[in-house]
């Protein structure tokens, strides 16, 4: 069982919008910044948002993060086929002191 | 172009040991954390390890005591030595860097660990 909760799956049609949630608690996202991760089939993980909302270099502008109190939240707007993933979000965890993520969501584009 | 490339992984015996290594290049590696992830197949993403810039290191509790990471940045190196291995420790194993409070922005292709009698 992860430390953060996700649920496990979520799906949308082209063009639509999706959210994927990520819930923790006061000793990690409550207090620390959280990151979300895509991991497309078969490759390794790729930071998608950093600090709860920023993109790196490269991300189209499609993916954006938030966060509020204990929860986050990963919103993909305009979906593509190409967005079918497993996501995962991430934070540092101030009392286990270790870093926990989510235990992932896999997206479907339908 | 910054790579991170593992190597080292395979099949061991349980109670076995194995060391796996990670090639930096493309970065200053001296002044970037680096970390461990593990993924067991059809599973989700288990941090096990970090070392900062000055050398300290952190662990979960599921390998405290039995793995160790280390670093030696004259080789633009990451090392992770598995002690006592176990049957749940089967995973694929990736490196990543973390710019400081910026998450794993590169990750390598990962290597895999098998550990099976």
């Amino acid at each position: 069982q992860s430390v953060l909760t996700q649920p496990p799956s979520a799906s949308g049609t082209p063009g639509q919008r999706v959210t994927i949630s990520c819930s923790g608690s006061t000793f990690n996202v409550g207090i620390n910044t959280v990151n979300w991760y895509q991991q497309l089939p078969g490759a390794a993980p790729k930071l998608l948002i950093y600090n709860n909302n920023q993109r790196p270099s490269g991300v189209p502008d499609r993916f954006s993060g938030s966060k509020s109190g204990t929860s986050a939240s990963l919103a993909i707007s305009g979906l593509q086929s190409e967005d079918e993933a497993d996501y995962y979000c991430a934070a540092w965890d101030g009392s286990l002191h270790v870093w926990v993520f989510g235990g992932g969501t896999k997206l479907t584009v339908l | 172009e910054v790579q991170l490339v593992e190597s080292g992984g395979g099949l061991v015996q349980p109670g076995g040991s194995l060391r796996l290594s990670c090639a930096a290049s493309g970065f200053s590696f001296s002044s970037y954390d680096m970390h461990w992830v593990r993924q067991a197949t059809g599973k989700g993403l288990e941090w096990i390890s970090a070392i900062g810039t000055s050398g300290n290191t952190y662990y979960p509790d599921s390998v405290r005591g039995r793995f160790t990471i280390s670093r030696e940045n004259a080789k633009n190196s990451l090392y992770l030595q598995m002690n006592s291995l176990r049957a749940e420790d089967t995973a694929v194993y990736y490196c990543a860097r973390e710019p400081h409070g910026e998450g794993f922005d590169y990750w390598g292709q990962g290597t895999l660990v098998t550990v099976s009698s």
